[in-house]
């Protein structure tokens, strides 16, 4: 199976543009979380889409949204970039279904190479 | 609110043993994860807990105490290639996510 796509893999923006980065997940999984990483923070959770659905949200902005498609292909948009903004997002799909009486792969979630911003 | 830490920098040698912890404070559990990121790259799964006790695999281990919140991911014959930042995530009880800000693991000849 093919892995998850991020689309672009690299990104400059000045502060106050919108930006619109794209995650395709692999074949079959519904679910689609999206990340922002910066260094010393670790991971911030954005958002998870479920079948065209937001299923949780973080604690961000509303500069920052997204949406599903019925392909489960999945976008974030930023808008009115700040400098802060700067960071790598990463995308990560997974089938958020239960397979199995143990739980397991349930929520394994698989990451794409992600999108590094650069605001200037 | 929700917390998981885990040390900033460990060091370790290369065909030693190394033990990363985690403890959590998470508003509910439904599953504990470990994944590694090497630099510049997207963080791998490694090992998933949702029961005490040990899960093995090949050179790595994970352990979970749920009545403790406490986690600990042990390398085994480390390798150069184990140089690395290590994520320890909690799924919490609306099934989301809550990640530490990673162990990253120095190996040395």
């Amino acid at each position: 199976k093919a892995g998850v796509t991020q689309t672009p893999r690299y990104l400059i923006k000045t502060r106050g543009q919108q930006v619109t980065l794209s995650c395709s997940p692999i074949s079959g999984h519904r679910s689609v979380s999206w990340y922002q990483q910066t260094p010393g923070q670790g991971l911030q959770f954005l958002f998870e889409y479920f079948s065209e659905t937001q299923r949780n949200k973080g604690n961000f902005p509303g500069r920052f949204s997204g949406r599903q498609f019925s392909n489960s292909r999945s976008e974030m948009n930023v808008s009115t970039l700040e400098l802060g903004d700067s960071a790598l997002y990463l995308c990560a799909s997974s089938p958020g279904r239960r397979q199995g009486s143990n739980g397991r792969a349930l929520y394994e979630q698989y990451f794409g190479p992600g999108t590094r911003l650069t605001v200037t | 609110g929700q917390n998981i830490d885990q040390p900033t920098e460990m060091t370790a040698t290369e065909g030693a043993i190394v033990q990363i912890n985690c403890t959590y404070q998470t508003s509910g559990f439904n599953g504990l994860f470990w994944y590694q990121q090497h630099a510049g790259e997207a963080p791998t799964f490694l090992s998933y807990n949702v029961l005490d006790g040990l899960e093995e695999k090949g050179r790595f281990s994970s352990f979970l105490s749920r009545s403790k919140g406490y986690s600990y991911l042990l390398l085994k014959e480390l390798q150069m290639k184990d140089s690395a930042s290590y994520l320890c995530a909690v799924r919490d009880s609306n099934y989301q996510l809550i990640w530490g800000a990673g162990t990253k693991l120095i190996i040395k000849p």
